[in-house]
């Protein structure tokens, strides 16, 4: 069964800093995806990772994928407030037999 | 491009009775998934649909069952409702050739009282 491991699951940081979010599977994945949820919306998607070393950036945000690891890093560069939100990463494997598999969500919570 | 819509948007239901909640697709799209989130268990499959059959099902009891129109439009049903059937529905579209960049609806705010 694929688990998948989201940490911090809240995270409460200044504007201006820097910080990363982990996120942790246990088998061979597909593809890893990241969304953005505000509160009481839907899921906005950031990131689809396809491959080992993927690297993708939109604007302050930047991910990553290391396939070998099963880890992929969302990391926010000089975080502004607007960035609060709760993120997901969630992976497909086994050619989206079982859907897509989310972690628990990191609780992002960026403060002026 | 219009994006997924789904009906109804809120919706509160009494223990035991049923619901059907719909979406519809991105134009062109073929492929329809249902995912339930809760506080509790998070955002869980359950499951996806394409070209009017279902391909995936994940861990639900029987009472939730969906299916897939021509045109691709999708609607899923709870039946016997518990209070933990209480949840945001959410669907989500692709063009079908795996889960490949999924698109996600606004979603159904379903209160089981």
């Amino acid at each position: 069964e694929l688990k998948v491991e989201q940490n911090p699951l809240f995270l409460s940081m200044q504007e201006g800093k820097n910080y990363t979010i982990y996120c942790n599977y246990s088998t061979t994945s597909d593809r890893l995806y990241w969304y953005r949820q505000d509160p009481g919306k839907s899921l906005e998607s950031l990131f689809v990772l396809l491959s080992n070393g993927a690297v993708k950036q939109e604007g302050r945000l930047m991910a990553s994928l290391d396939t070998k690891a099963r880890l992929s890093t969302l990391h926010i560069t000089a975080a502004v407030h607007d960035l609060s939100a709760t993120y997901f990463c969630a992976v497909e494997a086994g050619g989206g037999a079982d859907g897509l598999t989310f972690g628990k969500g990191t609780h992002l919570i960026i403060q002026p | 491009k219009a994006g997924v819509t789904q009906t109804p948007r809120y919706l509160i239901k009494t223990r035991g009775q049923q619901v059907t909640l719909s979406c519809s697709p991105i134009s062109g799209h073929r492929s329809v998934s249902w995912y339930q989130q809760t506080p509790g268990q998070g955002l869980q499959f359950l499951f996806e649909y394409f070209s009017e059959t279902q391909r995936n099902k994940g861990n639900f009891p029987g009472r939730f069952s969906g299916r897939q129109f021509s045109n691709s439009r999708s609607e899923m049903n709870v039946s016997t409702l518990e209070l933990g059937d209480s949840a945001l529905y959410l669907c989500a579209s692709s063009h079908g050739q795996g889960l490949y960049e999924q698109y996600f609806g606004p979603g159904t705010r379903l209160t089981v009282t």
